[in-house]
């Protein structure tokens, strides 16, 4: 079974930019999780998608938003870029959302710098 | 507020041996706790999980041992191996919300021959 893959891997953009980036869960998986991995703030949660619905959301301002699809694939979009969004963006996908047997299975993350 | 703290960045054990990373928490709803290892430019992979109504959960060489009222996990690795060199996260969510994870800020371990 193929794991979880995000597209692209590498990105670079300039401050006020948009971006978006695309995530593909493990089949047959129905949540999508994102995660922002940096030097400073570690790995910080950033929102959590199940059936096309925002579950849950982390402490991000309202520039990060995502959407996910009926397949279940997500997408993450980051306007108004900062210097300060250059970071390893890690989406990470589950059966169902909630309980403690739902483990989240991470794609390789794609890494974003803003210049 | 950093719920979840690794207060080792760094670890070195040679082949063989134990390896033993800790990891403590501040948020008593915590009840789902998960250790990731990850490689550098790769995601985390998962490596073993524990339910707060556990306090010891085994997988082949590696053991996640909970202690609730210190608020502490810890990870045991024996017999470590050089491939087990890695940065190790644990990670933890409330109730109900187990894809909302709180992760530790990481341990580098090195297992040297």
């Amino acid at each position: 079974k193929a794991g979880v893959t995000q597209t692209p891997r590498y990105l670079i953009k300039t401050r006020g930019q948009q971006v978006t980036l695309s995530c593909s869960p493990i089949s047959g998986h129905r949540s999508v999780s994102w995660y922002q991995q940096t030097p400073g703030q570690g790995l910080q949660f950033l929102f959590e998608y199940f059936s096309e619905t925002q579950r849950n959301k982390g402490n991000f301002p309202g520039r990060f938003s995502g959407r996910q699809f009926s397949n279940s694939r997500s997408e993450m979009n980051v306007s108004t870029l900062e210097l300060g969004d250059s970071a390893l963006y890690l989406c990470a996908s589950s059966l169902v959302p909630g309980g403690p047997q739902e483990t989240q299975y991470f794609g390789p993350g794609t890494r974003l710098l803003v210049l | 507020d950093q719920q979840v703290k690794q207060n080792s960045p760094s670890l070195s054990v040679q082949e063989g041996r134990i390896s033993i990373l800790n990891c403590d928490y501040t948020n008593s709803m915590f009840d789902y706790f998960l250790w990731y290892k990850k490689y550098p430019a790769e995601g985390p992979t998962f490596l073993i999980s524990i339910s707060s109504i556990k306090d010891k959960n085994e997988d082949g060489r590696f053991t996640v041992f909970l202690n609730k009222s210190a608020k502490h996990l810890s990870l045991h690795i024996v017999p470590s191996q050089p491939g087990d060199s890695a940065v190790y996260f644990c990670a933890a969510s409330p109730p109900g919300t187990a894809s909302k994870l709180t992760f530790g800020t990481g341990t580098r371990l090195q297992v040297t021959l």
